[in-house]
């Protein structure tokens, strides 16, 4: 099966462009997440969506950050503008309704220069 | 929301002894516990996890406990592999549904040969 697919793996832009990572999640994983890991910690929610509704977009900085999941597959997130602060590793995950298990893929390792 | 401390934040065993990892919750409503494997350039992989209705699970060389009186649970890993190496995970989740997951800081295990 498989797992978390995300691209690209890297990207790098200057500051003020715009940049969007994409994610396909696990066949039949309807519940999908966004990640933020900043450098020597841990992962941070930035949205779920079940389907193809975000049910908990609180920490998703909204000037300049969305995300959509329009057929409740495949899910974008875009960053426009990019800011220094913003170089990370975005993660996306998935899960099984009802369950908690969360697969992660691999990531994409954005640096803003 | 929910906090997870999460020491110590750098570990070294020489191959074959054990490891243990630490982390600790705040809100009492947190039922479900996942500790995650994350190697260079990787996703967080879930190596084991467990939920509050138990208070120990062991998957061959691995085992959590839980204290849910306390708040904390704990990661040990027996006879240590020169593989085992990689920054591991603890996290925390409300409910019983995909929810989110707050994690700890990470701690970077290295097993010496």
């Amino acid at each position: 099966e498989a797992g978390v697919v995300q691209s690209p793996r890297y990207k790098i832009i200057e500051k003020k462009q715009p940049v969007a990572f994409w994610c396909n999640p696990i066949s039949g994983h309807n519940t999908l997440y966004w990640y933020l890991q900043n450098l020597g910690q841990g992962p941070e929610l930035l949205i779920r969506y079940e389907n193809e509704e975000a049910v908990d977009d609180s920490q998703l900085p909204k000037d300049r950050f969305s995300a959509e999941r329009l057929k409740g597959v495949d899910s974008t997130l875009k960053i426009q503008p990019a800011e220094l602060g913003d170089s990370a590793v975005y993660l996306c995950a998935s899960s099984l309704p009802g369950y908690g298990e969360q697969f992660f893929g691999p990531g994409t390792r954005l640096t803003v220069l | 929301g929910e906090n997870v401390e999460q020491h110590p934040s750098t570990l070294s065993v020489q191959e074959g002894d054990s490891a243990v990892i630490k982390c600790t919750y705040s809100d009492s409503a947190s039922n479900y516990f996942p500790w995650y494997k994350q190697e260079l350039g990787k996703g967080p992989q879930l190596i084991i996890d467990i939920r509050s209705n138990v208070g120990e699970k062991k998957d061959q060389r691995i085992a959590v406990t839980l204290n849910k009186t306390a708040k904390h649970f704990s990661l040990h890993i027996t006879e240590t592999q020169p593989e085992d190496s990689a920054v591991y995970f603890c996290a925390a989740s409300i409910g019983t549904g995909a929810n989110n997951l707050f994690f700890g800081t990470g701690t970077r295990l290295t097993v010496i040969p």
